[in-house]
């Protein structure tokens, strides 16, 4: 069965500082790999999303990810960050070929002036 | 397209009553999803469908749950009877096949 994990449950950073939120899945066939963002009191936003391709994923607001097969992860990074930034940012996987997303814990992170 | 449209967007009610929950997926999304949001638990995923099928609800919490998706432009999450510990956000979400899933804006629901 396939997990996803997210093990910094809170990451707080300073303004203009870079940021890397660690993602680590587990599953035994090719996945999807996605990072959803969200905001106080709204849905889900996708980030960025990893289908195939080139393992280095760019997304929306200066936010990248890199797929790394061997390792079974997909940190998403920013080099700079803002104090709009602060939100919750769930990782999520799916198992090519299928329509079940899981999604890990979030990350919750405070970006300080 | 307006996105995923949940209502209502927040809901209260007593102990024992009957909770629906309704979702209108986008147009030509064939996957649709609900989820369960809370602070203890996380996002947890209880049902899904394609194309108005339900092909996973080894989430549902118990029997008191139950979800319909009577046609492709409409699905319910229906709770009876509610308890508090049924007090969560509520996310509806749909995709194409290889797509990324589209959220709604949740409900909001609170058992008193």
């Amino acid at each position: 069965a396939q997990s996803v994990t997210q093990l910094d449950s809170q990451v707080p950073v300073f303004e203009e500082a870079p940021v890397e939120l660690r993602c680590n899945y587990s599953s035994s066939v090719s996945v999807y790999l996605f990072w959803y963002v969200q905001y106080p009191n709204q849905g889900l936003q996708l980030l960025l999303k990893y289908l195939s391709g080139s393992t280095l994923v760019k997304g929306i607001n200066g936010f990248e990810a890199e797929f790394n097969k061997s390792q079974t992860s997909f940190h998403l990074r920013k080099p700079s960050v803002h104090i709009s930034d602060t939100a919750e940012y769930f990782c999520a996987v799916s198992e090519s070929g299928t329509y079940k997303y899981i999604f890990g814990t979030g990350t919750r992170l405070k970006v300080l002036a | 397209d307006a996105g995923v449209i949940q209502s209502p967007r927040h809901e209260v009610t007593e102990m024992g009553q009957e909770v629906t929950l309704r979702c209108k997926p986008i147009s030509g999304h064939n996957s649709l999803f609900w989820y369960r949001q809370t602070m203890m638990r996380g996002l947890e995923l209880l049902i899904y469908f394609n194309n108005n099928v339900p092909i996973d609800d080894s989430g549902m919490p118990e029997d008191r749950f139950s979800a319909k998706m009577p046609n492709a432009s409409f699905s319910t999450l229906k709770i009876q009877p509610s308890e508090p510990r049924d007090s969560a956000v509520y996310f509806c979400a749909s995709s194409l096949l290889s797509g990324e899933a589209f959220f709604g804006q949740g409900t909001r629901l609170t058992v008193v």
